[in-house]
């Protein structure tokens, strides 16, 4: 049973810069994996923000950005701004199947 | 604008079917993979299958695996998730989504499993 680990919570000021990970139980995430990230307001559908590693959609905010950071996948808000307050949620790649992680919710306070 | 909008939720037995339709337009359906996805109420996303353009390649998470059957009409821009042998942990807002990788997703359609 494959675990995609991501931090329960994490607050971030207005302004402030914040890096969320995501581990894999296997072990270190590589590009391989094809790491994506999705933001989620309640009662919204999720978004998709960043896809293989470090790609953006069209409509990502340029203070988004993905990356490898010590064998986990990074999701980087530089800048934070209020409307950024969500859950936000990674998704790995494993031999034909996805597994997402358990979220994280950032609180912009 | 890409648009999808799924249909077919509601409730239904443990042991019950349903089929979850998606409609799409906007974007060339036939060249794009797509993908259903699920999550249940007050918890995280779970991808639960994907299947390719023509529909001769499909992907399953193993817990769905002999018990639900994505399948797709082409000439009707839909996506389709047969669902058999329904669980109560099977209850969950059911979301099709382009898969590109999943950059497009529909607002979902509620399915709850429950006598």
């Amino acid at each position: 049973q494959t675990v995609v680990t991501q931090e329960p919570s994490l607050t971030v000021s207005p302004g402030g810069t914040v890096t969320l990970t995501c581990a894999s139980s296997t072990g270190a995430v590589t590009s391989d994996y094809y790491p994506n990230w999705f933001q989620q307001k309640p009662g919204q559908a999720p978004r998709a923000l960043i896809y293989s590693t470090t790609n953006k959609h069209s409509w990502t905010p340029a203070r988004f950005s993905g990356s490898l950071l010590g064998g986990k996948a990074a999701l980087t808000l530089s800048g934070v701004q209020p409307e950024d307050e969500a859950e936000y949620y990674c998704l790995l790649y494993y031999a034909d199947a996805w597994v997402f992680g358990g979220g994280t919710r950032l609180t912009v306070l | 604008e890409v648009q999808l909008v799924e249909s077919g939720g509601g409730l239904v037995q443990p042991g019950g079917s349903l089929r979850l339709s998606c409609a799409a337009s906007g974007f060339t359906f036939t060249s794009y993979w797509m993908s259903w996805l699920r999550q249940a109420p007050g918890k995280g996303l779970e991808w639960v299958a994907n299947i390719n353009q023509d529909g001769t390649e499909k992907y399953y998470v193993d817990s769905v695996k002999g018990r639900f059957t994505i399948s797709r009409d082409n000439a009707k821009n839909s996506l389709y998730l047969q669902i058999n042998s329904l669980r109560a942990e099977d209850t969950a807002l059911y979301y099709c989504a382009r898969f590109r990788p999943f950059d497009y997703w529909g607002q979902g359609t509620l399915v709850i499993v429950s006598s």
